[in-house]
């Protein structure tokens, strides 16, 4: 148990749906993270949030689209997707100041068909 | 900016093996330096840092030692297990803490009994 739970952990879909990736954690952090993770590639920083407010968007294409309602749950939400957007979807979550390490959850596996 | 360059994966070692992963940084100031582990199907867990110079961070066998002089952060383990298998990313948090962390492409380490 990471204290970080992301689901679904596995999702396929074509290229016109919609679906979210939903990020939920308990350890108190009040900032929190997406990252993507592909084949072959360094670890992406996609979105930062801090105390609800989008502080980071790494130039990320508008059809990744995220939503932190609170300091404890974050979605990504996902729509008319490429296949290369096709990773491992990574949240985390943190305390706000420069040593508190990050704490990930297992990941979403996305594949876009 | 800021970076970290590790070196290229994968390692393969037999069991009981000495490890090292080199890890060196670009920074002004005094970042604090980490190393996280990804297990297969995991999210990244935080493994040891270090916040200052000369700091040696260890956890399970592993350690590493924050050297300004070289900046440098190299990981390692005198004795490496099967269950060691796993990829490591080095990373560093700037001086000012108002940025994400800086993540290196990780490093692929397979131990075979």
């Amino acid at each position: 148990e990471t204290g970080v739970t992301q689901t679904p952990r596995h999702l396929v879909m074509g290229m016109t749906n919609k679906k979210s990736l939903k990020c939920e954690q308990h350890l108190g952090h009040n900032a929190m993270y997406w990252y993507k993770q592909s084949a072959k590639k360094p670890l992406e920083l996609m979105f930062v949030y801090n105390f609800k407010e989008q502080t980071e968007n790494n130039s990320v294409p508008s059809r990744f689209s995220p939503e932190c309602p609170n300091s404890s749950h974050l979605f990504l939400h996902l729509h008319t997707l490429q296949p290369e957007d096709s990773a491992l979807y990574l949240c985390a979550s943190s305390y706000k100041f420069r040593d508190s390490p990050l704490h990930f959850g297992n990941g979403t596996r996305l594949t876009v068909t | 900016g800021d970076s970290v360059t590790q070196m290229e994966g994968p390692v393969t070692l037999s069991e009981e093996a000495f490890l090292t992963i080199n890890c060196t940084y670009t920074a002004t100031g005094y970042p604090s330096l980490f190393w996280y582990v990804q297990y297969p199907g995991e999210g990244l867990q935080l493994l040891l840092k270090a916040t200052k110079a000369d700091d040696k961070g260890s956890n399970k066998g592993f350690e590493a030692t924050y050297r300004k002089e070289t900046t440098s952060f190299h990981l390692e383990k005198g004795s490496v297990q099967v269950s060691d298998s796993a990829v490591y990313f080095c990373a560093l948090s700037a001086d000012s803490g108002n940025t994400p962390l800086v993540f290196g492409k990780g490093t692929r380490l397979s131990v075979i009994a």
